[in-house]
């Protein structure tokens, strides 16, 4: 069965720095997610994806964040100052339809460690 | 405002035993409901959800969730526990439309079934 695939699977990164979290979405899914859970806490929706443009962001994705397909295969997000409280584990997904009933599948997740 | 509420952290049942996990929601209109279970160093994976119709639902793993819509609870069920069920379960809700789905979700329940 096709999956997910996220990149590395730890980052440890220092306070200011730019980091970028990796992600292989499923090949024939249209739509694209990041999502993030902090420690001992509920999954965040941060983005969503479509047609080489955002569709939706939650509050959390304010201006240091960025998300962009470079290729037909990669979908990447980015942090471009990190701060201590951007620690979490950082999610990819990607859907196939057009509709919101479809399940989305999910990437195993990079732990991003602001030191 | 969309909120998603599992009211309890941990469930304990023993192997063979039936278990219930609670879901309860509040969002405006007539959302589509999904469970998720979550492994140890493991992304999401997608369980079961409800769109429209019967308010049994079926899933994967013998997983069966059933919508209560005058109660707002979509509670996950399964009749004999397994000790390889034994994960955090996810459940999430995502707006009735077309288009990228953005999941809420709740806070996760940790189930623990005993052997």
């Amino acid at each position: 069965e096709p999956e997910v695939t996220q990149t590395p699977s730890h980052q440890v990164t220092q306070m200011g720095q730019e980091v970028i979290l990796r992600c292989v979405p499923i090949s024939n899914h249209l739509y694209f997610y990041w999502y993030r859970q902090i420690l001992g806490q509920k999954v965040e929706f941060l983005v969503s994806f479509y047609n080489n443009e955002i569709s939706e962001k939650s509050e959390i994705f304010d201006d240091q964040f960025s998300v962009e397909r470079p290729d037909g295969s990669n979908f990447t997000l980015k942090i471009r100052s990190t701060k201590l409280e951007d620690s979490a584990m950082y999610f990819c997904a990607s859907g196939q339809g057009a509709y919101s009933n479809q399940p989305q599948h999910f990437g195993d997740g990079t732990r991003l460690s602001i030191l | 405002a969309q909120s998603v509420a599992q009211p309890e952290d941990q469930v304990n049942v023993a192997e063979g035993n039936p278990l219930t996990v609670k879901c309860t929601y509040s969002v405006s209109g007539n959302p589509y409901l999904f469970w998720y279970v979550q492994y140890p160093n493991r992304g999401l994976q997608f369980l079961l959800k409800y769109i429209t119709g019967d308010n049994l639902v079926k899933g994967s793993y013998g997983f069966e969730a059933e919508f209560n819509k005058s109660q707002t609870s979509f509670h996950l069920k399964k009749p004999s526990a397994l000790v390889s069920d034994s994960a955090l379960y996810f459940c999430a809700v995502s707006p009735r439309r077309t288009g990228a789905n953005n999941l809420f979700f709740g806070t996760g329940t940790r189930l623990t079934v005993i052997p």
